[in-house]
């Protein structure tokens, strides 16, 4: 039962483009959500998070968007740039609750 | 400023062998949280423990599997009797407080099961 989705497993953008990821989930319990960023041969990184208090959160090149009606949310990277190539994971949890459940993550290619 | 940390990084056992790894958290965190990651799969959570508890170990397999977090020293995440389908990487993440709050994550155990 995948209660994170992330249905595109792969993205490329030019250099200098909005970069647009999207993840679904399921389960309305969930009241926090955060995005990752994994390279290869290392551990995820934290990036952002938002709380399901807010429809937006913000942090440099990188905003999130939450939809709860559509239990969506979405992380956009402006402008892309080549080190953003990565692996990114949407993820959620609930007060209370002791799992973060990740998405399968997308990868994003960053063209120069 | 050490993160956390996990070794060893690479991991090769035959099948019906032990496998043992061990996860320092970052100074500070007393929430330890392992995830499992398959090849061209998402992080599946595994087990959380705090200091001598294992607070959820739903995502565990029942059999083979354990996790303990002792008072002194990391934590480890041991497998008995491996199967080539427990080959993948093991990531251990750290926290200050309960889940709802950012996890660090060390670099990963690749345990390849031959």
């Amino acid at each position: 039962d995948q209660q994170v989705k992330q249905n595109s497993p792969s993205l490329s953008v030019q250099e200098g483009r909005i970069s647009i990821l999207n993840c679904d989930y399921t389960n309305s319990m969930f009241d926090y959500f955060l995005w990752y960023k994994k390279y290869p041969a290392e551990g995820p990184t934290f990036l952002i998070s938002i709380s399901s208090i807010k429809d937006k959160n913000e942090d440099g090149r990188f905003t999130v968007f939450l939809n709860k009606s559509a239990k969506h949310l979405s992380l956009h990277i402006v402008p892309s740039q080549p080190g953003d190539s990565a692996v990114y994971f949407c993820a959620a949890s609930y007060t209370g609750g002791f799992k973060t459940i990740f998405g399968a993550g997308t990868r994003l290619f960053v063209k120069a | 400023n050490a993160g956390v940390m996990q070794n060893p990084r690479h991991l090769v056992r035959r099948r019906g062998q032990e496998a043992r790894l061990r996860c320092s958290p970052m100074k500070g965190h007393s929430h330890v949280y392992w995830y499992r990651q398959l090849p061209e799969e998402g992080l599946k959570f595994m087990v959380y423990l705090q200091k001598e508890n294992i607070i959820d170990e739903s995502g565990m397999p029942k059999e083979r599997f354990s996790a303990e977090f002792p008072k002194e020293g990391p934590s480890i995440l041991r497998i008995q009797q491996v199967v080539r389908g427990d080959s993948a990487a093991y990531f251990c993440a750290s926290s200050r407080g309960r889940q709802d709050n950012e996890q660090f994550f060390g670099p990963g155990t690749r345990l390849t099961v031959l």
